[in-house]
């Protein structure tokens, strides 16, 4: 593995189910963070975490939960999907204190 | 908290034309900037940072920024583009009471390079 790797690429869920959309990164960074991604917004924080056992809430946290058991992980679970959830989630880190952010490729969700 | 605002959604130019990218910022704390630059279907990389020093930034890649604090502008410009330099662009300062470590980013400027 190399940088952040995101689960899966993409997934089309019916509303009303759970998902959790997976980021690992190797690079031992302290901070990580769960972005979504809609035309005309930018990409909004929803959930992030300063280091492992703690976690905090974005911009944009409804409908969302995260944990941080360990240091290499971070998964974004929505547990009863709805179709304005449907947008591109990025993960990111950064080293503590360096706001010089990495990001993993993107999940596609779409929630019908 | 800091906020940011990209004026233009959309930016076409020719190839080899200088292009101007505009980003402003709201801040009344310390101020650190983010270029970060997204090509199709690819998660996002930064471009160049404003922490502190030199107001005049530079990537490997030929563009530059200046953190102008009179006119709370963070401006990315490219003397000359080429059709590779075709992305999304966005702007970011820190989101604030996150630590300084997580970023509110701009709407995105998409910059369309034409031959």
């Amino acid at each position: 593995i190399a940088g952040i790797t995101q689960a899966p690429t993409s997934q089309i869920l019916a509303a009303g189910r759970r998902m959790t959309l997976r980021c690992t990164q190797d690079m031992r960074h302290n901070a990580m963070y769960w972005y979504r991604q809609d035309l005309g917004l930018g990409l909004r924080l929803i959930h992030y975490s300063n280091t492992a056992g703690t976690t905090g809430k974005g911009e944009v946290p409804d409908g969302y939960s995260v944990s941080r058991a360990n240091t290499d992980d971070f998964p974004l679970t929505l547990a009863s999907a709805v179709p304005s959830q449907t947008s591109v989630y990025f993960c990111a880190s950064s080293e503590l204190d360096n706001n010089e952010q990495f990001f993993g490729p993107g999940t596609r969700l779409t929630v019908l | 908290a800091q906020s940011v605002t990209q004026l233009d959604s959309q930016v076409p130019v020719f190839e080899e034309a200088p292009v101007e990218l505009r980003c402003n910022y709201s801040s009344s704390v310390s101020v650190y900037l983010f270029w970060y630059v997204q090509y199709p279907n690819q998660g996002l990389q930064l471009l160049l940072k404003y922490l502190s020093g030199s107001t005049l930034v530079e990537s490997i890649n030929g563009f530059e920024a200046e953190f102008n604090k009179s006119q709370t502008s963070f401006h990315l410009r490219k003397p000359s583009v080429h059709i590779s330099d075709t992305a999304e662009y966005f702007c970011a300062a820190p989101l604030g009471n996150t630590g300084r470590r997580a970023l509110t980013f701009g709407s995105g400027t998409r910059l369309q390079v034409q031959p």
